[in-house]
């Protein structure tokens, strides 16, 4: 059973829908994060988070810790955030292990 | 800052040839990653440095990939020979101990014919 969980794999949504990304995971993590790849391929990172929620712009990302389970929110959504969603876990070392990805396209 | 400078950004060779890639970290942070990224396996850590000093390679596939981190501004990624299920883009990142946060460098996309 793989360490970290995303679902869905493939979304696709209307401009303006709200958009959420789920992450579940087994083990134990000192911090959850969400990055995000362009089409082009380039990677940044979203939110690092060990607990509750975190909110920059349209983008909100909680963590329950006891369920082992995160989400990526995304309100009034837009063809620009068009991109792969990862779920990374870090653990004691500064390691991540990756999910495979949520494929988000946002038709106008 | 420039953040994390990766080259060459794409790199075709023939299977059997040396394979060097390269990577500039943000200045100040001690941390770096690097990773490869495939259609089949996703993102996976390849070997990561702390204050220049290899901490876990686990993550290298064999004997033919190696890194090195000579200074704390530079790192290199061989692989000798080069295979075809080599290909795949691979980042470097890096980050400050104790941040978490990585920083991604725009990758190099490595193509073995």
């Amino acid at each position: 059973k793989n360490e970290v969980e995303q679902s869905p794999q493939n979304l696709t949504a209307q401009e303006g829908e709200f958009i959420t990304i789920n992450c579940s995971y087994s083990v134990g993590i000192s911090a959850l994060h969400w990055l995000q790849q362009h089409p082009g391929g380039g990677i940044v990172s979203l939110f690092m988070l060990s607990s509750g929620k975190k909110k920059h712009g349209r983008l909100i990302a909680t963590i329950n810790i006891q369920e082992k389970h995160s989400s990526l929110h995304i309100t009034a959504s837009h063809p620009r955030d068009s991109a792969v969603y990862i779920c990374a876990l870090g653990g004691a070392t500064n390691k991540l292990i990756f999910g495979t990805g949520t494929l988000l396209a946002v038709q106008p | 800052d420039a953040g994390v400078i990766q080259s060459p950004r794409h790199e075709v060779t023939e299977m059997g040839q040396e394979v060097t890639l390269r990577c500039k970290p943000i200045s100040g942070h001690n941390s770096l990653f690097w990773y490869r990224q495939t259609m089949m396996r996703g993102l996976e850590l390849l070997i990561y440095f702390n204050n220049n000093v290899p901490i876990d390679d686990s993550g290298m596939p064999e004997d033919r990939f190696s890194a090195k981190m000579p200074n704390a501004s530079f790192s290199t990624l061989k692989i000798q020979p080069s295979e075809p299920r080599d290909s795949a883009v691979y980042f470097c990142a890096s980050s400050q101990v104790g941040t978490d946060t990585q920083y991604f460098g725009p990758g190099t996309r490595l193509t073995v014919l």
